[in-house]
């Protein structure tokens, strides 16, 4: 069984660009989370996505937003993008709310 | 009220040793914790979980003790190996409302061969 799949793995970006992230869930899974890592804010939540519908949003500005697809497959955009949005960017998919998220390896993404 | 404290920030333990990192939570509502291992360069696994109806959960090598009247809740390694040495993170979530876990900061450990 495959795991999470997260595209592409790393990214390097100039201020003021938008990035598209990608996350193709574990098969089955209906569920799917991003997290934002870095190493002095620690993990993140960003938002979650259950059967196309935003069903939980984390305290980010609005630049950050997500969307996902009937195949429950998610991307995640940030826009004008800031030197501070450099980070690991992970999705987590699960069957339901209730039950085991895994994470895939996260998208390194550089802004500069 | 959502934040979730975990110590220590990092532990050296040497092989055969018994790891343990505490982490305490505030809000109540929060009924599932799950603790996830990350090595460098990889996403967050998944290495036990526990709800607030049972007082510890083993699984191998790895404990949940869990205190609800105090919010707290601790994983406990017990023969500790060097492969073990990786970065080690308490969440919580309240369980129904969507997969929007509390992450803890996270605790750096390394087991000496």
């Amino acid at each position: 069984k495959a795991g999470v799949t997260q595209t592409p793995r790393y990214l390097i970006k100039t201020r003021g660009q938008q990035v598209t992230l990608s996350c193709s869930p574990i098969s089955g899974h209906r569920s799917v989370s991003w997290y934002q890592q870095t190493p002095g804010q620690g993990l993140q939540f960003l938002f979650e996505y259950f059967s196309e519908t935003q069903r939980n949003k984390g305290n980010f500005p609005g630049r950050f937003s997500g969307r996902q697809f009937s195949n429950s497959r998610s991307e995640m955009n940030v826009s004008t993008l800031e030197l501070g949005d450099s980070a690991l960017y992970l999705c987590a998919s699960s069957q339901t709310a209730s039950t085991e998220a895994f994470f895939g390896q996260g998208t390194r993404l550089t802004v500069v | 009220q959502q934040q979730v404290k975990q110590s220590p920030q990092s532990l050296i333990v040497q092989k055969g040793g018994i790891s343990i990192i505490n982490c305490a939570y505030e809000n109540t509502a929060f009924d599932y914790f799950p603790w996830y291992q990350q090595f460098p360069g990889k996403g967050p696994a998944l290495l036990i979980a526990i709800r607030p109806d049972v007082s510890e959960k083993k699984e191998g090598r790895f404990t949940i003790s869990f205190n609800k009247s105090a919010k707290q809740f601790s994983l406990h390694i017990m023969d500790s190996q060097p492969g073990d040495s990786a970065t080690y993170f308490c969440a919580a979530s309240r369980d129904n409302y969507g997969q929007n876990f509390v992450f803890g900061p996270g605790t750096r450990l390394s087991v000496l061969p």
